[in-house]
């Protein structure tokens, strides 16, 4: 099946810092990624949806300055917290859409990311 | 606003039984779809049902979709201390909509 890879697998970092999250997609095109939040024992939240080329459309709620995006390939896309604060910890996941795929309605998902702002 | 919502919320059995989650939603749907999520790690497909389709099985898996009670149980069998992990079912209004998630089961069987 498809495989999607995320890095780092845990950060840490101190509040006021920036950090940025890679999700790649390894063995085929995403022309849709998606970035999900999940809080301990809790479902996972959409914050955004973004195509490649083009900006990302967030959720309800999601702050855009401070959760940027960016997809500027087919098989990458970041997600930057900037100016974390402890409230923005919390397990990051992004998933990916292969369009041009036999499952086109299979979204593969990453492994996660852990952030832990100080 | 939180599509499906899963029952139980917690499931504890032993191994070799079966366990049964259920997920209800509250739109009509194109399709539902189960993952399973272990412990810190991300989400693995398990199965997809489409809205015309009321049952499919895939290895020890077994999933119904009832449309018109706008249900769907995922249905584990001879289950292993290797299925302990959280089920979440996720459903798609369209073709083209995003997947919405439900609460999600913590299923742990003991050895």
């Amino acid at each position: 099946g498809a495989v999607v890879s995320q890095h780092p697998s845990r950060v840490i970092c101190k509040s006021g810092t920036s950090v940025k999250i890679e999700c790649r997609s390894l063995d085929f095109q995403a022309t849709t990624m998606f970035w999900y939040r999940q809080f301990p024992k809790k479902s996972l939240m959409l914050m955004a949806t973004s195509n490649e080329g083009s900006k990302a459309t967030y959720e309800q709620g999601v702050e855009k300055d401070k959760f940027l995006i960016n997809h500027a390939s087919l098989t990458l896309s970041t997600l930057t917290v900037t100016s974390a604060h402890p409230e923005d910890s919390s397990f990051y996941i992004c998933s990916a859409r292969d369009l041009a795929g036999a499952y086109q309605e299979t979204q593969y998902f990453g492994p996660g990311t852990r952030l832990l702002v100080l | 606003s939180q599509q499906g919502e899963e029952d139980p919320q917690a499931l504890s059995i032993q191994e070799g039984e079966n366990a049964t989650m259920n997920c209800s939603y509250k739109t009509s749907i194109n399709n539902l779809q189960w993952y399973r999520q272990n412990s810190g790690r991300g989400l693995v497909h398990l199965i997809l049902i489409r809205s015309n389709e009321r049952e499919k099985h895939s290895g020890r898996l077994r999933v119904t979709l009832d449309t018109s009670k706008k249900s769907s149980s995922l249905l584990i069998t001879a289950s292993r201390a290797a299925d302990t992990a959280s089920y979440f079912c996720a459903t798609r209004v369209t073709s083209g909509s995003r997947l919405t998630f439900g609460e999600g089961t913590q299923l742990t069987v003991n050895p």
